[in-house]
């Protein structure tokens, strides 16, 4: 059926260090990809979000990845900061007019 | 623009009663969401709007829920009788379309059914 699941439910970095976040998806016909963050007490909040015409997009300190090929989506995070602890959401959209799907979730835990 | 507005933040209510949370979206969004969010499923969507107009409804748990949004700038999500297994935290979203577009989403409403 249709699902977004990720890989790893937690995820624990060394601040400095680049983190990775992974995400599957298992409707190839998806074609809108959000990653986002969610901070303890907080609603998620947008971080990037790709679509399937693309591989590979920057935004600041974050850079996603999306291969299509294995239908596999990855958040990847540089110099990984104290404030980077929390829950990272990867979402599917497909059909165009579909609401998001949005998959578990990784806690990611920065240690100082 | 304020973002997403939810109320109540949080609600403790005993088994039984009738509780409703409410939302404020985003000005100029015409789709909305409701979801729940706990720590065994996650995010799921319960129902969304189209200019105030339900258009899926079927993540609905029960017919003890139910979301009305009676013009473009208020909704809300009503459970009656609440249950324990009810608690979880809610959350509404907002946005401008649902496909290819990000979503907003509120503080959420911590609710604790005793």
């Amino acid at each position: 059926g249709e699902s977004v699941g990720l890989h790893l439910p937690t995820l624990s970095v060394q601040e400095g260090d680049n983190s990775i976040i992974n995400c599957a998806y298992s409707n190839s016909a998806s074609d809108y990809f959000i990653w986002y963050k969610q901070e303890s007490g907080k609603g998620p909040q947008f971080i990037i979000d790709i679509r399937s015409n693309m591989d590979k997009r920057q935004g600041q300190r974050v850079t996603v990845l999306l291969n299509k090929t294995v239908k596999h989506l990855s958040l990847q995070i540089a110099a990984t900061q104290p404030g980077d602890s929390a829950v990272y959401f990867c979402a599917e959209n497909y059909s165009g007019n579909t609401p998001l799907v949005f998959g578990k979730g990784t806690r990611l835990s920065v240690i100082a | 623009d304020a973002g997403v507005i939810q109320s109540p933040r949080h609600e403790v209510t005993e088994m039984g009663q009738e509780v409703t949370l409410r939302c404020k979206p985003i000005s100029g969004h015409d789709y909305l969401f409701w979801y729940r969010q706990t720590m065994m499923r996650g995010l799921e969507l319960l129902i969304y709007f189209n200019n105030n107009v339900p258009i899926d409804d079927s993540g609905m748990p029960e017919d003890r829920f139910s979301a009305k949004m009676p013009n473009a700038s208020f909704s809300t999500l009503k459970i009656q009788p609440s249950e324990p297994r009810d608690s979880a935290v809610y959350f509404c979203a907002s946005s401008r379309s649902t496909g290819g577009t990000e979503a907003f989403f509120g503080q959420g409403t911590r609710l604790t059914v005793v």
